[in-house]
């Protein structure tokens, strides 16, 4: 398998701008969650999916953010309009139903967001 | 709310030395799992170690082990004979069980110099 897959890898845009973040995570896997990194906060949960269905936002940081997982093969991110203080690394991580105990999350390589 | 705090966000240390990171964590839950992952410069995570909080023991990983005080939280990650690859972004992470929602600390960048 080829992984969880996130596009772009690096974007960087101007204030005000729309931004979409692209997953597709592993075949099979019934979870998927969005994490953003930053150096002060480290990696925080936005959302996660299961089978597609949003479960828990309570980490989307305003309404300028939102997520859809229109099937079980690809998730958006998109933050409309964004702001410097969105830059950040997203990741994607996906995972089957029960590992998140294990620790088993697979990650994607995450897409570097800069907003100027 | 759950919580990881990790006090140290950066630490170096000599080849072939001994380090400590420290992590501790803030629940009211009785069941749940601790971790610790690697972020190398690639961005890719790695898990290193995990331990089961209802496990008195503490896990080790050929040269990972932690130490794990549930009374008093806490859950830190001793890495024995450092290596230069070992040179990365440190996650210390807990989730309760049943949940699926994995909570970070804000990581410890650990350098390695030869």
């Amino acid at each position: 398998d080829a992984g969880v897959i996130q596009s772009p890898r690096h974007e960087v845009t101007e204030m005000g701008q729309e931004v979409t973040l692209r997953c597709k995570p592993i075949s099979g896997h019934d979870y998927l969650f969005w994490y953003r990194q930053t150096m002060m906060r480290g990696l925080e949960l936005l959302i996660y999916f299961n089978n597609n269905v949003p479960i828990d936002d309570s980490g989307m940081p305003e309404d300028r953010f939102s997520a859809k997982m229109p099937n079980a093969s690809f998730s958006t991110l998109k933050i409309q309009p964004s702001e410097p203080r969105d830059s950040a690394v997203y990741f994607c991580a996906s995972t089957r139903g029960g590992q998140v105990n294990t620790g088993e999350l697979f990650f994607g390589e995450g897409s570097r967001l800069t907003v100027l | 709310a759950q919580t990881v705090t990790q006090s140290q966000p950066e630490m170096s240390v000599q080849e072939a030395e001994t380090v400590t990171l420290s992590c501790t964590y803030d629940t009211s839950e009785n069941n749940y799992y601790l971790f610790w992952y690697k972020q190398p410069p690639s961005r890719q995570m790695i898990l290193v170690i995990r331990q089961e909080a209802y496990k008195q023991q503490n896990a080790t990983e050929n040269r990972f082990s932690v130490n794990f005080q549930k009374a008093a939280k806490s859950f830190s990650l001793k890495i024995s004979d450092s290596q230069l690859g070992d040179t990365a972004m440190y996650f210390c992470a807990f989730v309760i069980w049943g949940a699926q929602k994995l909570v970070f600390g804000q990581g410890t960048r650990l350098t390695i110099n030869p």
